[in-house]
């Protein structure tokens, strides 16, 4: 089975705090994602990577960065929280040419 | 701009009646579609592909280019398929497999 795990179910930080989302998958997988998903307005991507130290961005990546140094391993990196970026941060990852998108189970982050 | 719209936030269905979810689309090209569930504190997850043209859990969509449309279908709903749905397409970029949502629809069966 794909296990995708997710650093923190659910977090709390402050306006202006530097925060960091973890996400590792255990097989393999060449491309990986961040999204968010809020009410209303359903999945949207903010960074995708397909390969260890590459980035693109999503439809949404003002106030994120990413990182991938390890092919498992693909940090969201959000600079100066802000309470717009309260959200369910999803991560998902995935090999072609199959197309399914294996997704971890979420971080809740709140700012305050 | 790829774009896949679900025009129902909610859907509420008695046991047994028919559940059709919508799920419409914009597309330049052939689309590759999916629909994905996400069950109260679980994880997102692949319900079907219009690839495969197969029945999971009862359920069925059918790829209407004329319409642009990939409607998720169910002929008696149960209890169990309370949940998010999404409907999503496929974009290729740089050979990277990237998806775009919609906005989701929550579906309750009543008893």
């Amino acid at each position: 089975d794909v296990k995708v795990t997710q650093s923190s179910r659910y977090l709390v930080k402050r306006t202006g705090e530097k925060v960091f989302l973890e996400c590792v998958q255990d097989m393999d997988h060449e491309n990986m994602f961040w999204y968010r998903q809020d009410p209303g307005l359903g999945l949207r991507l903010i960074y995708f990577s397909y390969d260890v130290k590459m980035k693109e961005k999503g439809d949404i990546p003002e106030g994120y960065s990413v990182s991938r140094e390890k092919k498992e391993r693909f940090s969201l990196i959000l600079e100066s929280a802000s309470t717009n970026q309260t959200s369910m941060y999803l991560c998902a990852s995935t090999v072609p040419p199959y197309n399914e998108q294996f997704f971890g189970p979420g971080t809740r982050l709140t700012v305050l | 701009a790829q774009r896949v719209t679900q025009p129902e936030k909610l859907l509420s269905v008695f046991k047994g009646a028919p559940v059709e979810l919508k799920c419409n689309y914009s597309y330049s090209g052939s689309p590759e579609l999916f629909w994905y569930v996400q069950y109260s504190r679980q994880r997102l997850q692949l319900l079907l592909r219009h690839i495969s043209r197969e029945s999971i859990k009862g359920f069925t969509a059918d790829l209407n280019k004329g319409e642009t449309s990939f409607h998720l279908k169910k002929p008696f709903a149960q209890e169990e398929d309370s949940a998010m749905y999404y409907c999503a397409l496929e974009d290729l970029i740089q050979g990277a497999q990237k998806l775009v949502f919609g906005q989701g629809t929550r579906l309750t069966i009543n008893p």
